[in-house]
């Protein structure tokens, strides 16, 4: 298994440029999340899913939007990027009644 | 909601001393306890977790301690190694539902001194 895979990377994007960042899990969880990481600000949820077509709003979902159309892709949508939006992006996934979760190796953007 | 303090945020310790971790949480429904590991460019990774009925979880070097009452957790690492210089998060559940999502602190930063 390649567990929970994030692409790209690495971005950078001009302010007002819209991207997708990908996830992908081959474990068949069926809950996925996103999350944010700035310095001194821990881990803080924007968007989870708990299944297909079944999405919900965390902590900081503004500038940010998601869909969940299978159960191996939870993709998180930047429709008009913003400074404040440079973090280090981590999706996560864990199955339906089990607590652990597993994250992907993240992606780093920058806007400009 | 709940919220989840986390101390310190840096932490030095010379090899093979012990470095304590701890963190407090505010929803007394919470009653799952995880801690993840951050190396650097990495994703955090699960390194031990306890719920709410064990009050102490051991893993070889690495312990968690559970006080419901009180409403704290620790992380406990003995016999510390270079390796082990991370970022280190604690984080909160409820139970189980539909939509149960972790609640993380901000992190520790360990530095292990050779």
């Amino acid at each position: 298994n390649a567990g929970v895979t994030q692409t790209p990377k690495f971005q950078v994007l001009k302010t007002g440029q819209s991207m997708t960042l990908q996830c992908a899990q081959d474990m068949n969880h069926e809950y996925m999340s996103w999350y944010r990481q700035d310095p001194g600000m821990g881990l803080r949820l924007i968007h989870y899913s708990v299944g297909a077509g079944i999405t919900d709003q965390g902590e900081v979902p503004n500038g940010y939007n998601v869909s969940r159309s299978t159960t191996e892709d939870f993709p998180l949508r930047l429709l008009s990027a913003a400074p404040s939006q440079t973090s280090v992006y981590f999706c996560a996934s864990r199955a339906q009644g089990v607590y652990e979760q597993y994250f992907g190796p993240g992606t780093r953007l920058t806007v400009t | 909601g709940e919220n989840v303090e986390q101390h310190p945020s840096t932490l030095s310790v010379q090899e093979g001393d012990s470095a304590v971790i701890k963190c407090t949480y505010s929803d007394s429904a919470s009653n799952y306890f995880p801690w993840y590991k951050q190396e650097l460019g990495k994703g955090p990774q699960l390194i031990i977790d306890i719920r709410s009925n064990v009050g102490e979880k051991k893993d070889q070097r690495i312990a968690v301690t559970l006080n419901k009452t009180a409403k704290h957790f620790s992380l406990h690492i003995t016999e510390t190694q270079p390796e082990d210089s991370a970022v280190y998060f604690c984080a909160a559940s409820r139970p189980l539902s539909g939509n149960t999502p972790l609640v993380f602190g901000k992190g520790t930063r360990l530095s292990v001194i050779a």
